[in-house]
């Protein structure tokens, strides 16, 4: 079974400061993924990486940033937190083509006070 | 934008009855992949059913099946003999435009009732 593991279930982080939220997937997948889900909104695109060094903008980039060294590990990091970065963080993994299914790790809670 | 619609915010159903929910997309693509994922309360999401645009056949995964409408953009998913570990978000998803992406709808929040 694909394993795609977060960091951390909960983080409290104030205003200003630097934030890394780690993903690791043990399936040697190419695609990795960072969303963020919200209430009423479902889940938003932050980024999207197809191989290590290679990352695409998705849809909410603004404020946000990633790495991705390795082929197993993608990291969202967020340079200087704000409130409104407050919410579900989900990372997805995914082999290239079809069917395009995404696996998903358990999510990263964060709040910025 | 290819958008992924998902009229009902929350739905509820007896245990053991039978609902539905409702999933409408838009894309100018022939060949594409649609999803239903379900996210259980504090645990992770995972995939419900699939089902490719170019198969006629809708999708069936034991007690969960869908009904694709091709022409009318249309994906929604059964629910039958429901159970209270039914009890979750569901997303319907999209690929998008030939990427490795997937548009997601807002989720519908299923209650199941003993």
């Amino acid at each position: 079974d694909v394993k795609v593991t977060q960091s951390s279930r909960y983080l409290v982080k104030r205003t200003g400061e630097k934030v890394f939220l780690e993903c690791v997937q043990d399936m040697d997948h190419e695609n990795m993924f960072w969303y963020r889900q919200d209430p009423g909104l479902g889940l938003r695109l932050i980024y999207f990486s197809y191989d290590v060094k290679m990352k695409e903008k998705g849809d909410i980039p603004e404020g946000y940033s990633v790495s991705r060294e390795k082929k197993e590990r993608f990291s969202l990091i967020l340079e200087s937190a704000s409130t409104n970065q407050t919410s579900m963080y989900l990372c997805a993994s995914s082999h290239p083509g079809s069917p395009y299914e995404q696996y998903f790790g358990p999510g990263t809670r964060l709040t910025v006070t | 934008a290819q958008t992924v619609t998902q009229s009902q915010p929350e739905m509820s159903v007896q245990e053991a009855e039978t609902v539905t929910l409702s999933c409408t997309y838009d894309t100018s693509e022939s060949d594409y992949y649609l999803f239903w994922y379900k996210q259980p309360p504090s645990r992770q999401m995972i995939l419900v059913i699939r089902q490719e645009a170019y198969k006629q056949q809708n999708a069936t995964e034991n007690r969960f099946s869908v009904n694709f409408q091709k022409a009318a953009k249309s994906f929604s998913l059964k629910i039958s003999d429901s159970q209270l570990g039914d009890a979750a978000m569901y997303f319907c998803a999209q690929t998008q435009g030939g990427s490795e992406k997937l548009v997601f709808g807002k989720g519908t929040k299923l209650t199941v009732n003993p």
